[in-house]
């Protein structure tokens, strides 16, 4: 059963405008959330990540939001660079227990 | 510092044949994990190590998978016999807790003909 949803499979955005890419889960244990980001024909790597504890956490040009009653979380690039063209996954996990990742989106920042 | 090593990082093989994949985690990270990617079901955990011991290997999808971990540095993903709907590409990744960051191997790339 897919307990971390991503139902965009792919966004396009415009170089210098905000990127939202969304996550769904179902798992009301999960309390650690994290972004992957993979290029092609690299392992994904690590993006940022947020605790339950938390509702935004921000990095730079990525903020990660928190909904926890609406089971929601997202990652907001600003201002979007063609270099984050990758694909992003969206992961999460609960004490003790493994991590489960989303589908993926594909993001696409055109120039 | 290295990383998360992986091999072969492409794999071409026909239906019926045995497929082994290896993987090296970072030294000192006590967890391990196989996940697989595919289009459909984007990276599907299939099986985790902590010091060496399997813990959950349910998303193994059936008997024709195995996986060891013989010690602390190396890992195999064997696929016997493998089928075409086996093609995906294979991560591993290794980490310091349970929960933390996961460190990705650049993964192989398995076509079964």
């Amino acid at each position: 059963d897919q307990q971390v949803k991503q139902n965009s499979p792919s966004l396009s955005v415009q170089e210098g405008r905000i990127s939202i890419l969304n996550c769904d889960y179902t798992n009301s244990m999960f309390d650690y959330f994290l972004w992957y980001k993979k290029y092609p024909a690299e392992g994904p790597t690590f993006l940022i990540s947020i605790s339950s504890i938390k509702d935004k956490n921000e990095d730079g040009r990525f903020t990660v939001f928190l909904n926890k009653s609406a089971k929601h979380l997202s990652l907001h690039i600003v201002p979007s660079q063609p270099g984050d063209s990758a694909v992003y996954f969206c992961a999460a996990s609960a004490l003790l227990n493994d991590m489960r990742f989303g589908a993926g989106t594909r993001l696409t920042v055109k120039p | 510092d290295a990383g998360v090593i992986q091999s072969p990082r492409h794999e071409v093989t026909e239906m019926g044949q045995e497929v082994t994949l290896r993987c090296k985690p970072i030294s000192g990270h006590d967890y391990l994990f196989w996940y697989r990617q595919t289009m459909m079901r984007g990276l599907e955990l299939l099986i985790y190590f902590n010091n060496n011991v399997p813990i959950d290997d349910s998303g193994m999808p059936e008997d024709r998978f195995s996986a060891k971990m013989p010690n602390a540095s190396f890992s195999t993903l064997k696929i016997q016999p493998s089928e075409p709907r086996d093609s995906a590409v294979y991560f591993c990744a290794s980490s310091l807790r349970m929960t933390g960051e996961l460190f990705f191997g650049e993964g192989s790339r398995l076509t079964v003909l």
